[in-house]
């Protein structure tokens, strides 16, 4: 049972480039989520998804795609880098049983120039 | 307003000393509390739920105050190990519903 897993666990793009960051999880939860984590402003939730084929808003999506085609995995997009966007990304899997336990992996970090 | 808010410390505390943080919520209807950890450069992981009742895990104690929409943790005998930001977590409504971190508080153990 690996959690949730993500790669890369680094990365440096230059303004303007595109990239894929993974997450993948092995809990068969439903919920899944990306935050951002910057100095001095907590976690902020990028996008969301409740179930595969469903995704929605978080408080900062601007930049960024996120799709849903199964279960496992909930991969997010940066669609034209921007200095704006280096930071810690967290993915999350969420269990919704009574825990309500939402699980990270152990981030992307990335610098964008 | 913001929905969690935390003093962010840093709190420099000596071993052996007990030390709490509180957090308040913005939102009355708020339904499920939490207290997640987070050490330097890593993922947050959950440190424990909070229940109306207040709850007690071993040295740290949560309580919740659901009239002055406030949230605390007492960390008793403090160790080494405890240095880490703690994040506050509510979550507004079900299942379904989003959880909103605090920015967390900051706290150094030490010898």
């Amino acid at each position: 049972n690996a959690g949730v897993t993500q790669t890369p666990k680094f990365q440096v793009l230059k303004t303007g480039q595109s990239m894929t960051l993974q997450c993948a999880q092995d809990m068969n939860h439903e919920y899944m989520s990306w935050y951002r984590q910057d100095p001095g402003m907590g976690l902020r939730l990028i996008h969301y998804s409740v179930g595969a084929g469903i995704t929605d808003q978080g408080e900062v999506p601007n930049g960024y795609n996120v799709s849903r085609s199964t279960t496992e995995d909930f991969p997010l997009r940066l669609l034209s880098a921007a200095p704006s966007q280096t930071s810690v990304y967290f993915c999350a899997s969420r269990d919704q049983s009574n825990t309500d336990t939402q699980y990270f992996g152990p981030g992307t970090r990335l610098t964008v120039l | 307003r913001k929905e969690v808010e935390q003093d962010p410390g840093p709190f420099n505390v000596p071993e052996g000393a007990t030390v709490a943080f509180n957090c308040t919520y913005s939102n009355s209807a708020s339904q499920s509390f939490f207290w997640y950890r987070q050490d330097c450069r890593k993922e947050p992981k959950l440190l424990m739920s909070v229940y109306s009742s207040g709850n007690e895990d071993g040295r740290f104690t949560a309580q919740l105050n659901r009239a002055s929409q406030y949230i605390s943790l007492l960390i008793r005998d403090s160790k080494l190990s405890d240095s880490a930001t703690y994040l506050c977590v509510v979550n507004r409504g079900s299942t379904l519903g989003r959880l909103y971190f605090g920015r967390g508080t900051q706290l150094t153990v030490w010898p």
